[in-house]
């Protein structure tokens, strides 16, 4: 079946500006994860979705990082005003349930703030 | 403290040999354990879980928990130069480690 699915592929935009990037989950997998990757970094956890509950937040580093999952299936990540330091991938990965089963990984987003 | 903790790389093996990644955790509730691969430029890819205490065979890969000692490791039998990547470990939800380098040297 389709896996999770990630667009842009690659964005490169001007610092200052807004960006958002989008997640199209696997189908049926309720639990949705944000991470950020630097280059030669290990993944770094941004927020988390689990049905209708409310997300953790927890791992956002700044109140311009925001997030939004419509209708329990696709998520939008947003950042305003970007920075440099902003620069990485971002990598949407769902599961079946949260907690304790496997995340599956979109082939996320290069983000360039030039 | 990290709640999970992957011992420092990179790790280089030749071709053929056993190649030995190991991953502690702090949380004793932890009951379920993956293991990632990430080739250069590329995302996470599951490979292995275990939720028990044990090994846990797949082909060359064997996943080994050890809940006494709250460790837990992957061992690559027969290790191929296509085996080189990144190997994230992951506790339950959110915990990822940062990532074992290895690298099979033909």
């Amino acid at each position: 079946g389709a896996g999770v699915s990630q667009s842009p592929s690659n964005k490169v935009t001007e610092k200052g500006k807004d960006v958002e990037l989008r997640c199209d989950p696997i189908s049926g997998h309720t639990a949705l994860y944000w991470y950020r990757q630097s280059l030669g970094q290990g993944l770094e956890f941004l927020i988390y979705f689990q049905g209708n509950s409310a997300p953790d937040k927890s791992g956002l580093p700044s109140d311009r990082f925001s997030a939004e999952r419509t209708g329990g299936s696709v998520s939008t990540l947003t950042i305003q005003r970007t920075q440099q330091e902003d620069s990485a991938v971002y990598l949407c990965a769902s599961s079946l349930e949260g907690g304790t089963y496997e995340q599956y990984f979109g082939p996320g987003t290069r983000l360039t703030v030039t | 403290q990290k709640e999970v903790e992957q011992n420092s790389g990179p790790l280089s093996v030749p071709e053929g040999a056993i190649a030995s990644l190991n991953c502690t955790y702090s949380d004793r509730g932890s009951q379920s354990f993956f293991w990632y691969r990430q080739y250069s430029g590329k995302s996470p890819e599951l490979i292995m879980f275990i939720y028990s205490n044990g090994d846990k065979e797949d082909g060359r890969f064997t996943a080994q928990l050890n809940k006494a000692s709250q460790y837990v490791s992957l061992l690559i039998r027969d290790s191929q130069p296509s085996d080189s990547a990144t190997y994230l470990c992951a506790g339950p939800g959110l915990t990822f480690g940062s990532g074992t380098q290895l690298t099979v040297l033909p």
